[in-house]
């Protein structure tokens, strides 16, 4: 089957340097994308999302990036900060009228050195 | 209120109890999601509901029964579970079906002894 997936399992990262996680997808027919951070004993946490019409986002020191040619997106934060330790998820969203189908990918440890 | 709250946090029980897990969301929203998260790995799709009517089941074993009895709340009734159904049970919300992002709670840490 068609599913999400990340090329790291685990990103370590000196404070203050950007951060960029990477997430492989395969299904053509998804036309919204979500990343997730996680942190232990805690749900998921939204960070960013983008539709498929649109190729980048940007928030608050995260941007993402979605490449549709090779079904690619990637998070990328900026000035990491020790608190941005945690996993990141990124997930595909096939939206229905029965309900968001959203597929998690594998997920990628986020471990800033101080 | 941007909150999804699930109770209780933490959960034992023995394989020939009866339980109930709990989630509430005050956003509106009329879509509701029970996720199923193992150590490690990435949450799973159990359950959605939409307006109250439960329109995707994956599969779920019928240990799981879930229940949705108002637009605010979610239930997750365990029964006869196995040791292997330890894990983390996440509620989510989201504003309707279709493309939105879904708010996910705390979870609540299952284990089954």
């Amino acid at each position: 089957g068609e599913s999400v997936g990340l090329h790291l399992p685990t990103l370590s990262v000196q404070e203050g340097d950007n951060s960029i996680i990477n997430c492989a997808y395969s299904n053509s027919a998804s036309d919204y994308f979500i990343w997730y951070k996680q942190e232990s004993g805690k749900g998921p946490q939204f960070i960013i999302d983008i539709r498929s019409n649109m190729d980048k986002r940007q928030g608050q020191r995260v941007t993402v990036l979605l490449n549709k040619t090779v079904k690619h997106l990637s998070l990328q934060i900026a000035a990491t900060q020790p608190g941005d330790s945690a996993v990141y998820f990124c997930a595909e969203n096939i939206g229905n009228d029965a309900g968001n189908m959203l597929t998690f990918g594998g997920g990628t440890r986020l471990m800033v050195k101080p | 209120d941007t909150e999804v709250t699930q109770t209780p946090k933490h959960l034992v029980m023995g394989m020939t109890n009866k339980k109930s897990l709990k989630c509430e969301q005050h956003m509106g929203h009329r879509a509701m999601y029970w996720y199923k998260q193992k150590a490690k790995k990435p949450p799973e799709l159990m359950f959605v509901y939409s307006y109250e009517k439960l329109s995707i089941n994956e599969s779920v074993p019928s240990r799981f029964s879930p229940e949705c009895p108002n637009s605010s709340l979610l239930n997750l009734h365990l029964h006869a579970l196995q040791p292997e159904d330890s894990a983390l049970y996440l509620c989510a919300s989201s504003p309707w079906t279709g493309n939105e992002k879904l708010f996910f709670g705390s979870g609540t840490q299952l284990s089954v002894l």
